[in-house]
């Protein structure tokens, strides 16, 4: 059972177009993150989302627009993909929101996003 | 602001010792956490500190102290498949501050 899963796993796409990364987690969390890893393997949050609620949104374009349909769901739909944006893409999940406890949290396999 | 350093890159041998270190300019931070990455993979979880101290999970100990702003984890009998980044990040409201992960190289 895969506790934190994302599709699709590897994501090749045009400049100007718009393509979603879908992320589903069966552990029972209550908060969901995605985060941006560069090339330089840096690891920089973009959005928590807390049941449902976006509750940080880290300076983040507005051509992503993440979704959380449900607790277990958070997707990122991608406006307008620039070549800026060629990263991998990691969702997590965590009990309780970071800072509250000192819940670890579990990552998704990444996605790996090329704009050609 | 909130800043988390480390070395960016690390060797060492099969079988040694390393010592990974982190310092950190931040308040706030509800726990010190450390993660493993594979190349092409995602992080893991490792270990993570709340209050000063050394905590011990096997091969591998984090230690932290907050008054320093410092963290370090230790790999004891390093093995060929401890090749990887190491990443210390901080808990803060609502999110988790990275650093700049350290890739540790472990020769034979």
């Amino acid at each position: 059972d895969t506790a934190v899963s994302q599709t699709p796993k590897y994501l090749v796409t045009q400049m100007g177009n718009d393509k979603s990364i879908k992320c589903e987690q069966n552990l029972g969390h209550d908060t969901m993150y995605w985060y941006k890893q560069d090339s330089k393997k840096f690891l920089k949050i973009m959005f928590s989302y807390n049941n449902k609620e976006l509750i940080i949104n880290e300076t983040v374009p507005n051509r992503f627009s993440p979704k959380s349909p449900d607790k277990a769901h958070l997707n990122l739909h991608i406006n307008s993909l620039e070549l800026g944006d060629s990263a991998v893409y990691f969702c997590a999940s965590s009990q309780d929101p970071a800072g509250a406890s000192t819940d670890t949290q579990y990552f998704g396999p990444g996605t790996r996003l090329t704009v050609l | 602001g909130q800043n988390i350093d480390q070395p960016t890159e690390m060797t060492a041998t099969e079988g040694a010792i390393v010592q990974i270190n982190c310092t950190y300019q931040t308040s706030g931070f509800n726990g010190l956490f450390w993660y493993q990455q594979h190349a092409g993979e995602a992080p893991t979880f490792l270990s993570y500190n709340v209050l000063d101290g050394l905590e011990e999970k096997g091969r591998f100990s984090s230690f932290l102290s907050r008054s320093k702003g410092y963290s370090y984890l230790l790999l004891k009998e390093l093995q060929m498949k401890d090749s990887a980044s190491y990443l210390c990040a901080g808990g803060v409201t609502y999110k988790y501050i990275f650093g700049t992960g350290t890739r540790l190289k472990v020769l034979a």
